[in-house]
């Protein structure tokens, strides 16, 4: 089973506008990535927050981390047509250094 | 760009013949992975290695074996390619922060 579960899966906004997308997870993490997948195209690292970290902030990114909840949120702020993508977040466990990801949030930010 | 290559990017071929898919990079990292994307599960973790000839099963690892013989290449091989292994496949390389940098994609037909 998945270990990241967004939340919406789907989001519409307007340009200029603010976009929250959340991420539960189901157990103890190193930390939390967010990435982008533009369409046919690889998935891009957007930020990285440590679980002693609970805020993070990136240009017009930020990124809060609830490890009681297990549950993270991902902001972009003043949205562009340029931001439709979608958002994954992945989770890092144990000590392999590999990343679990949850099913992604699909954002369309329209013109 | 991570310095990394996938080939090939596209492949169709029938059901129950040999595929390797190709990963290379330039970076000299030490963490590679295979995941595959399907519509609705996000991305799975095939395989992952930590080193050359360290591998070592990920969630969806039934029906895939990989080799790494040389830290620049980790190939994907499907022994006996099966219509549930028609995906788009993603390699990444794993920086020693956490981060993955993702290929381009090789998207598998299995008719």
């Amino acid at each position: 089973s998945q270990q990241g579960e967004e939340d919406p899966q789907a989001l519409s906004i307007q340009e200029g506008e603010n976009a929250t997308m959340n991420c539960s997870y189901k157990t103890s993490i190193n930390n939390l990535q967010w990435y982008r997948q533009n369409s046919g195209r690889g998935l891009v690292h957007l930020i990285l927050i440590r679980s002693n970290e609970r805020e993070k902030h990136s240009g017009r990114l930020r990124v809060t981390l609830d490890t009681s909840k297990k549950s993270s949120s991902l902001l972009i702020t003043a949205s562009r047509a340029a931001d439709t993508a979608s958002y994954f977040c992945a989770t890092d466990v144990g000590a392999t250094n590999k990343l679990i990801f949850g099913t992604g949030t699909l954002l369309a930010v329209q013109p | 760009d991570a310095g990394i290559t996938q080939s090939p990017r596209h492949k169709v071929t029938e059901t129950g013949t040999p595929v390797t898919l190709r990963c290379h990079q330039t970076e000299n990292h030490r963490y590679m992975y295979w995941y595959r994307q399907d519509p609705g599960h996000g991305l799975r973790l095939i395989h992952y290695s930590y080193g050359v000839k360290d591998t070592d099963k990920g969630e969806v690892s039934d029906g895939y074996s990989v080799s790494r013989s040389k830290t620049e290449d980790f190939l994907l091989t499907l022994e006996s390619a099966t219509s549930s292994q028609t995906s788009v496949y993603f390699c990444a390389i794993g920086t020693i922060t956490g981060e993955l940098f993702f290929g381009e994609g090789s998207r598998l037909t299995v008719l």
